[in-house]
């Protein structure tokens, strides 16, 4: 089976820029959370869907956002790009909601802010 | 907010020794992850801790719960270089989201 999936794996922005970032989960599990990994730190949530429905939000701005779709994929937007948003951005795909048994991380995706 | 303290913050030890990587909570812990991530990669799920003084294993890797809940210790047996990459533990938060918070890390280097 293959694992949670994120794309691109590396991109590059420059300050002030948008950009999308992609998950797809593991076949069967509905939820979904983003988190948020500066260098030399432990990742930081940001989001968590189950079912197409916002199940939380961490301490970030409002120029983060997310979605997920009925297939249960999901992305997250990042408007007006600070440097400060360089980091790796990890998704994380489960079957239920209640308890981080059974989360599944992906690779991520590699952000720079120029 | 709860708030995880992960002690060394790097640790650098020769193939063969043994170690221990330690996770101090602010507040009592329902759910204790602990994973590991080669830089730059994926979190890979290790262990999972639930119950005061519980205590698993897998093979050379062994984790523990303290009975007061508030801290966990991994402990690695004759480490090996497959063992290097950043330790990280996680305390599990619930409510209207499962959100992990994590502690800031522990660099394993395991040198020949």
């Amino acid at each position: 089976d293959a694992g949670v999936t994120q794309s691109p794996t590396h991109l590059i922005k420059t300050r002030g820029q948008q950009v999308t970032l992609r998950c797809s989960p593991i076949s069967g599990h509905k939820s979904v959370s983003w988190y948020q990994q500066v260098l030399g730190q432990g990742p930081q949530f940001i989001f968590q869907y189950y079912e197409k429905e916002e199940r939380g939000r961490g301490n970030f701005p409002d120029r983060f956002s997310a979605r997920q779709f009925p297939n249960y994929s999901s992305e997250l937007n990042v408007n007006a790009l600070l440097l400060g948003d360089s980091a790796l951005y990890l998704c994380a795909s489960s079957t239920i909601f209640r308890t981080a048994y059974g989360y599944t991380f992906g690779s991520g995706t590699r952000l720079t802010v120029v | 907010s709860q708030e995880l303290e992960q002690s060394p913050q790097s640790l650098i030890v020769q193939e063969g020794k043994n170690l221990t990587i330690n996770c101090t909570s602010s507040k009592t812990l329902y759910g204790l992850y602990w994973y590991k991530q080669k830089y730059g990669e994926g979190l890979i799920f290790l262990m999972m801790l639930q119950k005061g003084g519980e205590e698993k294993s897998h093979e050379k890797i062994t984790a523990k719960l303290d009975e007061k809940k508030q801290q966990s210790s991994l402990h690695i047996t004759a480490s090996q270089p497959s063992h290097a990459g950043i330790y990280l533990c996680g305390a599990l938060n619930t409510g209207t989201a499962s959100k992990l918070t994590f502690g800031t890390g522990t660099r394993l280097q395991v040198t020949l």
